[in-house]
């Protein structure tokens, strides 16, 4: 029984350039959020999306931006990236409606140079 | 928005002894608490969770206390062993139509001293 995956497992980029990660949820999850952890730090709610539909938005910027498609695996994308934006990027898979047990990925680890 | 402070941010306990994590909680309408263990280098870890409709819940060595009134949550973890060292992140959520995005505190580093 495959868990939540994510790809890339690690990426570096420079600043001003764009960045597109990828997460497939456990197999029956229909919700998928994003998370930022800075290293030392929690997890910082980006995103959640439920049945395609955007359902949530953290305190982040335009520059960040989500979609899930009909097989209920997720992109998020980053634009204009910056040297803040460095950190391990979570995505989290949960069944949605009143259960919300929420089963992470084990990231993807962007450094902006 | 919610705000989840978390305390202490680090906790040094002998092996055996009992370990307390304590969290507080800014939005009445959060209703669901899980805490997570996560591993230098490792992914996040559902250890535990409690709704708001139930005051305690115990797993084994784990436990999780929930007071509404104050607003606060606690993990309990009893006859602590050397791979109980991580880090622990308490969060809260509101649950309904799909939207449960978390807060998470920041964390508290267990130690424990063999």
């Amino acid at each position: 029984d495959a868990g939540v995956t994510q790809s890339p497992t690690h990426l570096i980029k420079t600043r001003g350039q764009h960045v597109t990660l990828r997460c497939s949820p456990i197999s029956g999850h229909k919700s998928v959020s994003w998370y930022q952890q800075v290293l030392g730090q929690g997890p910082q709610f980006i995103f959640q999306y439920y049945e395609k539909e955007e359902r949530g938005r953290g305190n982040f910027p335009d520059r960040f931006s989500a979609r899930q498609f009909p097989n209920y695996s997720s992109e998020l994308n980053v634009n204009a990236l910056l040297l803040g934006d460095s950190a391990l990027y979570l995505c989290a898979s949960s069944r949605g409606g009143m259960n919300t047990e929420a089963f992470f990925g084990q990231g993807t680890r962007l450094t902006v140079v | 928005g919610e705000n989840v402070e978390q305390h202490p941010s680090t906790l040094s306990v002998q092996e055996g002894d009992s370990a307390v994590i304590k969290c507080t909680y800014s939005d009445s309408a959060s209703n669901y608490f899980p805490w997570y263990k996560q591993e230098l280098g490792k992914r996040p870890q559902l250890i535990i969770d409690i709704r708001s409709n139930v005051g305690e819940k115990k797993d084994q060595r784990i436990a999780v206390t929930l007071n509404k009134t104050a607003k606060h949550f606690s993990l309990h973890i009893t006859e602590t062993q050397p791979e109980d060292s991580a880090v622990y992140f308490c969060a809260a959520s509101f649950s309904g139509g799909g939207a449960d995005g978390l807060t998470f505190g920041k964390g508290t580093h267990l130690i424990i001293q063999p």
